[in-house]
């Protein structure tokens, strides 16, 4: 069946701009998270969301960052006046349940900030 | 702040031989898991230890989960070049956080023909 999609693939946009990050995860799973994946840097936790509600918002770096799910399915991270320390792969991951199960990720969007 | 260290971050080893890779940490974790990633794709879970002490074999991989449940490690025996790529160890907090999973940095695996 078809996996974890993300889109763009990749991503350049200038400082200051506004990106849309999308996020399709495997249908049925109710749990979804995005990660963000920089060079040297392990895969760090910014939200997890169980449906269309997010519980757990507490990796977001700062306000510039937030996201959204709708209908229990797509996810959007948004990223505001983008910085170039904003640089890095996101990677959306979904679950069937929430819990230490595994977490099946996407391909992930590669974002460069110039 | 639960961090997981893992070493070497780096390792670069000719086909056949076998190698180790470690994850620790001063926290325990309810489980954790092994990924492996390629250039380009995302992680792909590889095995979840959940009990202390625990060993799990995977065709040439075996995983084992501290009796603390504090650190991991996973061995290979006789890596192939397919073995390549980047393994990351990633710990499942406790009680209602258990979904929340704590990744180090990796080690990056090159096994050469």
């Amino acid at each position: 069946g078809a996996g974890v999609s993300q889109s763009p693939s990749n991503k350049v946009t200038e400082k200051g701009k506004d990106v849309e990050l999308r996020c399709d995860p495997i249908s049925g799973h109710t749990a979804l998270y995005w990660y963000r994946q920089s060079l040297g840097q392990g895969l760090e936790f910014l939200i997890y969301f169980q449906g269309n509600s997010a519980p757990d918002k507490s990796g977001l770096p700062s306000d510039r960052f937030s996201a959204e799910r709708t209908g229990g399915s797509v996810s959007t991270l948004t990223i505001q006046r983008t910085q170039q320390e904003d640089s890095a792969v996101y990677l959306c991951a979904s679950s069937q349940r929430t819990g230490p199960y595994e977490q099946y990720f996407g391909p992930g969007t590669r974002l460069t900030v110039t | 702040t639960q961090l997981l260290e893992q070493s070497p971050q780096f390792l670069s080893i000719q086909e056949g031989e076998n190698l180790t890779v470690y994850c620790n940490s001063s926290s325990v974790f309810s489980s954790l898991q092994w990924y492996r990633q390629e250039p380009g794709e995302g992680p792909v879970l590889l095995v979840t230890v959940v009990t202390g002490g625990e060993v799990k074999k995977l065709k040439r991989l075996t995983f084992q989960f501290g009796d603390a449940r504090k650190d991991s490690s996973l061995h290979i025996t006789a890596a192939q070049p397919g073995d390549t790529g980047l393994y990351l160890c990633a710990g499942a907090g406790s009680g209602g956080s258990n979904y929340k999973l704590t990744f180090g940095k990796g080690t990056l695996l090159t096994v050469n023909p």
